[in-house]
């Protein structure tokens, strides 16, 4: 099946700092995701990207869907103590029927140092 | 609006038990999905549904049922748990197949 290699795993930063995280693959997806999970919580949406090359903010989170349709990554600037948790990447292809499905990053998680 | 809630958010279970884990949604999506997280890992689905009444398998289906007979239930069924089994279960929900997906808080399950 489709794989998704996302880095880094883990990271601590010092408030304040920037974050850089990102996502590779082998396959061609037609849609870039960006969730973020909180302990306990299911993934929420950050930012969903749509076509090659778009560059897509929401906040202090900007992310890019890469030129070659197999790689993402996602900034955070000017880390907060609540950026803490779970980054995943997830890319969606069309898998016939109506179907889509998407296959998700081990995830990145990120720890902020007050 | 509750979103996806999901039940129960917690259980232990013993090789061989079977137990049914509940996911509803009140948003009237059509689409519900079921995932299982494991450590260091990304979320992978189990199965899914395009439709009261429909079903389909994703990358991990093996060991697990599903029923959709209402819209806005989805049932994740263990006949007879196994310790691999033992994660965290995720239920989603979306309009449509390329729409958001909105997940419920997870269900907790150990196999011993």
């Amino acid at each position: 099946g489709q794989q998704l290699n996302q880095s880094p795993q883990s990271m601590f930063i010092q408030e304040g700092e920037d974050v850089s995280m990102n996502c590779t693959s082998s396959s061609i997806f037609n849609t870039w995701l960006w969730y973020k999970q909180d302990p306990g919580e299911g993934p929420v949406l950050l930012i969903a990207l749509y076509k090659a090359g778009e560059l897509t903010s929401n906040g202090r989170l900007t992310a890019q869907f890469g030129i070659t349709r197999k790689d993402s990554f996602l900034n955070i600037s000017a880390s907060i103590p609540s950026d803490v948790g779970i980054y995943f990447c997830a890319g969606r292809t069309y898998s016939g029927a109506g179907s889509y499905q998407l296959t998700f990053g081990k995830g990145t998680k990120l720890s902020v140092i007050p | 609006n509750a979103g996806v809630t999901q039940t129960p958010k917690f259980r232990v279970l013993k090789t061989g038990q079977s137990m049914t884990l509940l996911c509803a949604q009140d948003m009237n999506h059509e689409y519900m999905y079921w995932y299982r997280q494991d450590p260091g890992m990304g979320l992978r689905l189990i199965h899914y549904s395009v439709g009261e009444g429909t079903t389909a398998k994703g990358e991990v289906p093996d060991g697990y049922n599903v029923s959709r007979l209402k819209k806005q239930n989805f049932l994740l069924g263990l006949e007879s748990a196994a310790p691999s089994q033992t994660s965290v279960y995720f239920c989603a929900s979306s309009w449509g197949g390329n729409n958001e997906q909105f997940f419920g808080p997870g269900t907790r399950l150990t196999v011993l």
